[in-house]
């Protein structure tokens, strides 16, 4: 079966540093994205690896292990408005088919 | 330019009636997907086109779910007849062919009671 396996909850203060991982465990593998969601809101593109190694793009960083079948999303100097849900999602067969979405993990970024 | 854009925002409806959904992707963008997110969960495919053609509709429920996309522009999901459990939000996104990257709409809130 297909599996994205992430943290449900995770609580930070401003300025901190907070990792997200995801296991995965699909019938095929082509990259992995993260999205972030706000409640009520649309998931909105944060982050993607194709190859191994760490992507990084402003406060946000992403790291993918093909061999552990592994991801994590970093997100450094929190704000409050990174108060969020954050999935990652597995595209299986190549850029542009659809995304198998993890069940999301609610950070809560307090003061 | 513009984003997705979906109608209407929120239904609610009693179960066993219809209720149908419209999309209107970003422009020039051949692929229009269909997205189902039960409450706490992740969005869930429904179905995948490519231009007006249906790439995946494997999880598609059909025997009472229709979706189609007339002239590869906008499209319409289509619930007849509706169940409790289809109470979730109903996202749309679309992306251009070969592009890793999804553009979600703000999707519509449906309530079955």
């Amino acid at each position: 079966g297909q599996s994205l396996e992430q943290p449900s909850e995770v609580t930070a203060v401003e300025g901190a540093i907070v990792q997200i991982n995801c296991t995965y465990q699909t019938s095929g593998f082509y990259g992995l994205s993260w999205y972030q969601q706000h409640d009520g809101g649309a998931p909105t593109f944060l982050s993607y690896n194709g190859l191994d190694g760490l992507e990084e793009t402003g406060r946000f960083s992403s790291f993918l292990s093909r061999s552990d079948s592994y991801g994590y999303l970093l997100l450094q100097e929190l704000q409050m408005k990174d108060s969020a849900s954050y999935f990652c999602a597995v595209e299986e067969d190549q850029a542009g088919t659809a995304l198998i979405f993890g069940k999301g993990t609610t950070l809560s970024v307090s003061s | 330019e513009a984003g997705v854009a979906q109608s209407p925002r929120y239904k609610i409806i009693e179960k066993r009636q219809s209720v149908a959904f419209w999309c209107n992707p970003i422009s020039g963008h051949a692929t229009l997907y269909w997205y189902q997110q039960i409450l706490g969960q992740g969005p869930k495919l429904l179905i995948q086109f490519q231009n007006n053609g249906v790439v995946d509709d494997s999880q598609l429920p059909k025997d009472r779910f229709s979706a189609e996309r007339l002239k590869g522009v906008d499209s319409t999901l289509k619930i007849q007849p509706a169940k409790l459990e289809d109470s979730a939000v109903y996202l749309c996104a679309s992306s251009r062919p070969d592009q890793e990257t999804q553009y979600f709409g703000p999707g519509t809130r449906l309530l079955v009671l």
